[in-house]
């Protein structure tokens, strides 16, 4: 099956700093999602990107199928921002998602 | 909140019990989906249902578990003869069906098999 690698797998930061989380994948994908697992283990919608790139506020994401990679964008983090962060792609539409091992950020003020 | 719901939130039993979770998808979604989440890792696909259909079943999803969506809308995971190993978060997602859609998490049920 596909391989989904999430890197880097732990990111401490200061309030106010900037990160890039990076999520690669072995094969070609139908649909990427990127999701944020609060710490009540709550998985929260990010990004719908299986190419492009999006903005949402301090986020954005940027996916290049071609070369099977995607990026998440985290400017000005604050607290709030503190939990795993998870890459999950679909490999045929409306399939299950295969998901990463994610990345733990700790955001410390 | 997703708009997808789970019951319990929180599941205690012994081992060897049976155990059932129950999953309400938001309104009108057919597609619905099973995970289950273990300690620091991502979740893993278990299941799931087009409907009442169950399409697909994970080679995770031993004969001691079951899983059912009577009607295409709640659906239930029954784990019989539980085991320490059982113990995780399960989750359930569900889409609408519509080509390129966004999985919506509902909040888990997180399950300790002493």
């Amino acid at each position: 099956g596909i391989q989904v690698e999430q890197s880097p797998p732990d990111l401490i930061l200061q309030e106010g700093a900037n990160s890039t989380l990076r999520c690669n994948f072995s094969d070609s994908v139908n649909n990427l999602q990127w999701f944020h697992q609060n710490p009540w283990g709550q998985l929260i919608n990010l990004f719908y990107i299986p190419s492009g790139t999006k903005q949402n506020g301090r986020l954005s994401a940027t996916t290049v199928a071609t070369e099977r990679y995607s990026l998440l964008y985290i400017s000005s983090s604050q607290t709030t921002d503190s939990g795993v962060y998870f890459c999950a792609v679909e490999e045929t539409s409306g399939s299950r998602l295969t998901f990463g091992e994610g990345t733990q950020l700790t955001v410390n003020p | 909140d997703t708009g997808v719901s789970q019951d319990p939130r929180h599941k205690i039993t012994k081992r060897g019990q049976n155990v059932t979770f129950r999953c309400d998808p938001i309104s009108e979604h057919n597609r619905l989906y099973w995970y289950r989440q273990t300690l620091g890792q991502g979740p893993e696909f278990l299941t799931y249902f087009q409907n009442e259909a169950q399409l697909e079943k994970s080679r995770l999803l031993s004969d001691r578990f079951s899983a059912e969506r009577p009607k295409g809308s709640f659906s239930t995971l029954e784990i019989q003869r539980t085991e320490q190993g059982d113990s995780a978060m399960y989750l359930c997602a569900t889409t609408s069906g519509v080509y390129q859609e966004t999985q919506y998490f509902g909040p888990g049920t997180r399950l300790l098999v002493l």
